[in-house]
C-alpha cells in the first residue's frame, strides 16, 4: 500500500531532551516536507527537500533541523525541545515539486514537551 | 501571495442533505488545488485533485470544482452521511518548495 509512514504517533517529552520523528514513503517520491498545525493557526511548512541531500527551509525552521540521507527517509530532529513546539506534525511527500502532483500526507504526530 | 479562505468555518447538516463547501484563493495562477479530509486530531486524507486545466473532478459522493477566473473551488458531498463528519481543507501550492497553502477548514457535522 502507497503510504508515509511517521513514528512515533504520540510523544511527551520534557523541555530541552533531543528527540527525531521519523518520516518515511514508500511511492519513490521526489519532494518532502514537514509541517506542523496548530489552532487557530493552521499548517505551516517547517522544512522541505526537493531530493536526496537537498534541504531548505520553509515558514517556521528555528528549533527544528531534518536531513536527507535516502530517498525514503526524511526524518524531524528536535535538538532541544521547548513547549512552544508542542504541536500536530505531519510528514508529506509528493513525486515533484512541479505543482501537478498529488501530495500524501502521514498520519500525524502528537508532540507534547512540558 | 496566494491566501486561501475557507467560509464558513463550520457548517452542521442533516443526514442526507447534498452540501456544498467553499474555497476561495487570491493567485488565479494555480497550478492546481488539493481538498483533504482530516478527523479530529488525524492526519489529512487527500479526496481530490483538480489540475488547473480541468473544470471539476469526482470520486464516488464527492464533486470538486476550479473556477480559476473567480478565484473560487467547491467540493459538492452528496447524499451526506454522520461518516462524512470531519474537517475538509483545501491547499493550492505557492512559491518554492512545493508548499502548500492551506484555507483554514470548514468543521462539517452531519446529523442522523
Amino acid at each position: 500500500e502507497a503510504q508515509v509512514t511517521q513514528n512515533p504517533r504520540y510523544l511527551i517529552t520534557v523541555t530541552g531532551k533531543k528527540l527525531t520523528v521519523t518520516c518515511s514513503q514508500n511511492m519513490n517520491h521526489e519532494y518532502m516536507s514537514w509541517y506542523r498545525q496548530d489552532p487557530g493557526l493552521g499548517l505551516r511548512q517547517i522544512y522541505y527537500s526537493m531530493n536526496v541531500e537537498v534541504t531548505d527551509k520553509g515558514d517556521v525552521p528555528e528549533g527544528y533541523k531534518v536531513s536527507r540521507k535516502e530517498k525514503r527517509n526524511f526524518p524531524l530532529i528536535l535538538e532541544s525541545p521547548s513547549p512552544n513546539q508542542t504541536s500536530l506534525y505531519f510528514c508529506a511527500s509528493s513525486l515533484s515539486t512541479s505543482g501537478m502532483y498529488e501530495q500524501y500526507f502521514g498520519p500525524g504526530t502528537r508532540l507534547t514537551v512540558t | 501571495k496566494q491566501e486561501v479562505t475557507q467560509i464558513p468555518a463550520a457548517l452542521s447538516v442533516p443526514e442526507g442533505e447534498n452540501l456544498v463547501l467553499n474555497c476561495s484563493f487570491t493567485d488565479s495562477a494555480i497550478y492546481n488545488l488539493q481538498w483533504f479530509r482530516q478527523d479530529p486530531g488525524k492526519g489529512l486524507t487527500s479526496l481530490l485533485l483538480i489540475q488547473s486545466s480541468q473544470r471539476e473532478q469526482t470520486s464516488g459522493r464527492l464533486n470538486a470544482s476550479l473556477d480559476k477566473s473567480s478565484g473560487r473551488s467547491t467540493l459538492y458531498i452528496a447524499a451526506s452521511q454522520p461518516g462524512d463528519s470531519a474537517t475538509y481543507l483545501c491547499a493550492s501550492p505557492a512559491g518554492q518548495g512545493g508548499k502548500l497553502i492551506f484555507g483554514q477548514g470548514t468543521e462539517l457535522s452531519v446529523k442522523p
